[in-house]
């Protein structure tokens, strides 16, 4: 079946550290997958997506490619800022429509 | 265009009330998901559908719950009786069914506590 994995938070960084939050996925056939993120008191909100393997991903200074081959979408941001705090799901559209997401990571920028 | 709207957006009953929140998808969009959110379960799939055909409720926790699509552009999503550990965010979602490369649109929730 179809499933995604996401690191588990919360993640504390300071301000300009580099970020990384892993995703993984099980999927049958060639999903698509996609960021969120959700920022307090609000919907989830698309952040970036990819739909096919290789692609990679970007807005806002982050990216995540879409790995095959190790099944990652991991997102990635080379110096956060206080406004990234938020809460961040990976998910997966496969065949039929169907989304899975993951479980949430929360992020902290420390000034 | 508008984006998935959502009402009320706050709503504060007393347990055994009925509740019923409203969701009007995006024009165009035909499939609608229903999502609850709490601290302790995170983000749970209630129920979607397709066409306005109920196409997985597996999700919806009990028979409290329904869910109808009337049309292309509303659903509603009914609590009755409620109950304290209802209170939650739930969220409506709107998507293309058969772009497959296509996210979903998510509303910005309404806020449910049960007392």
């Amino acid at each position: 079946g179809n499933s995604v994995t996401q690191m588990e938070g919360p993640v504390t960084l300071s301000e300009e550290a580099f970020l990384t939050i892993n995703c993984t996925y099980t999927a049958t056939g060639y999903p698509s997958l996609f960021w969120y993120v959700q920022y307090p008191g609000e919907g989830l909100q698309l952040l970036l997506k990819a739909t096919k393997a290789d692609d990679k991903g970007s807005n806002k200074g982050f990216e995540a490619t879409y790995r095959k081959e190790t099944t990652s979408f991991h997102l990635e941001k080379g110096s956060v800022q206080v406004s990234d705090s938020a809460v961040y799901f990976c998910a997966l559209r496969g065949f039929g429509n169907q989304f899975y997401f993951g479980t949430g990571t929360s992020l902290t920028v420390i000034p | 265009d508008a984006g998935v709207i959502q009402s009320p957006r706050h709503e504060v009953t007393e347990m055994g009330q009925e509740v019923t929140l409203r969701c009007k998808p995006i024009s165009g969009h035909n499939s609608l998901f229903w999502y609850r959110q709490t601290m302790m379960r995170g983000l749970e799939l209630l129920i979607y559908f397709n066409n306005n055909v109920p196409i997985d409720d597996s999700g919806m926790p009990e028979d409290r719950f329904s869910a109808k699509m009337p049309n292309a552009s509303f659903s509603t999503l009914k609590i009755q009786p409620s109950e304290p550990r209802d209170s939650a965010v739930y969220f409506c979602a709107s998507s293309p069914r058969d772009i497959y490369s296509h996210e979903q649109y998510f509303g910005p929730g309404t806020r449910l506590t049960v007392t």
